[in-house]
């Protein structure tokens, strides 16, 4: 498969814990979005990488969550101190070229939901 | 900011009738625009899109849509709907460096 990958598919945390997700790009891609979709809601901008360097970040991105993109490559974003309110899937996109959604396509992993009980 | 309305979160169609989604933005540049499908706990799968040129786009799956500029619309259709063509249906439109998505309309066909 060489579509957008995203682990874990579904992640059940309590309140206050710390959790990691996954997003493995389409290889060639230089662009990387994260999105936060809740319940019968479009998604929501989160952060964007070009390569390696983070270029933009959405103020619904408050200080508990972070993300990287090592060398490129996988992303991971985390949530540190989840809230009942985090509960959302998270959407990962990656893109190529100079101009994100241009007329390259984007494409959209599965999502990881997240459940905060 | 550029923003996104779509009209209706739910549509109902019966198998074979026309679709018609609506979608309606706000832009201070020339958009690039985009529609995208979602089936239950899946991503999203681009449709078609609107970036130069003709206005009248075609997509995947017998869907496409018109790029009204004096209108600010982008209206998703097909002429006969299908049973599998019930999902979640997002318009979205370029902002800088983002899409930015509308709130979606869930398409529901009766048999």
């Amino acid at each position: 498969d060489t579509g957008v990958s995203q682990n874990p598919r579904h992640k059940i945390t309590k309140r206050g814990q710390n959790v990691t997700f996954r997003c493995d790009p389409i290889s060639e891609h230089n662009r990387l979005y994260w999105y936060r979709q809740t319940l019968g809601q479009g998604p929501e901008f989160l952060t964007y990488f070009q390569n390696e360097a983070q270029l933009e970040k959405s103020r619904l991105l408050s200080d508990r969550f972070s993300a990287e993109r090592p060398k490129g490559s996988f992303s991971t974003l985390e949530i540190q101190r989840t809230e009942q309110g985090d509960s959302a899937m998270y959407l990962c996109a990656s893109s190529l070229g100079a101009q994100v959604f241009d007329s390259t396509e984007a494409f959209f992993g599965q999502g990881t939901r997240l459940t905060v009980v | 900011a550029q923003s996104v309305t779509q009209l209706g979160s739910h549509v109902s169609v019966s198998e074979g009738a026309l679709v018609l989604l609506r979608c309606n933005y706000s832009s201070s540049v020339p958009p690039y625009l985009f529609w995208y499908v979602q089936y239950p706990n899946q991503g999203l799968q681009l449709l078609l899109k609107y970036t130069t040129g003709a206005t009248l786009v075609k997509g995947i799956n017998g869907f496409e849509a018109e790029f009204k500029k004096s209108e600010t619309s982008f209206h998703l259709t097909k002429p006969s709907a299908h049973m599998s063509d019930a999902a979640e249906y997002f318009c979205a439109v370029t902002s800088g460096n983002m899409l930015t998505f509308g709130g979606g309309t869930r398409l529901m066909v009766k048999p």
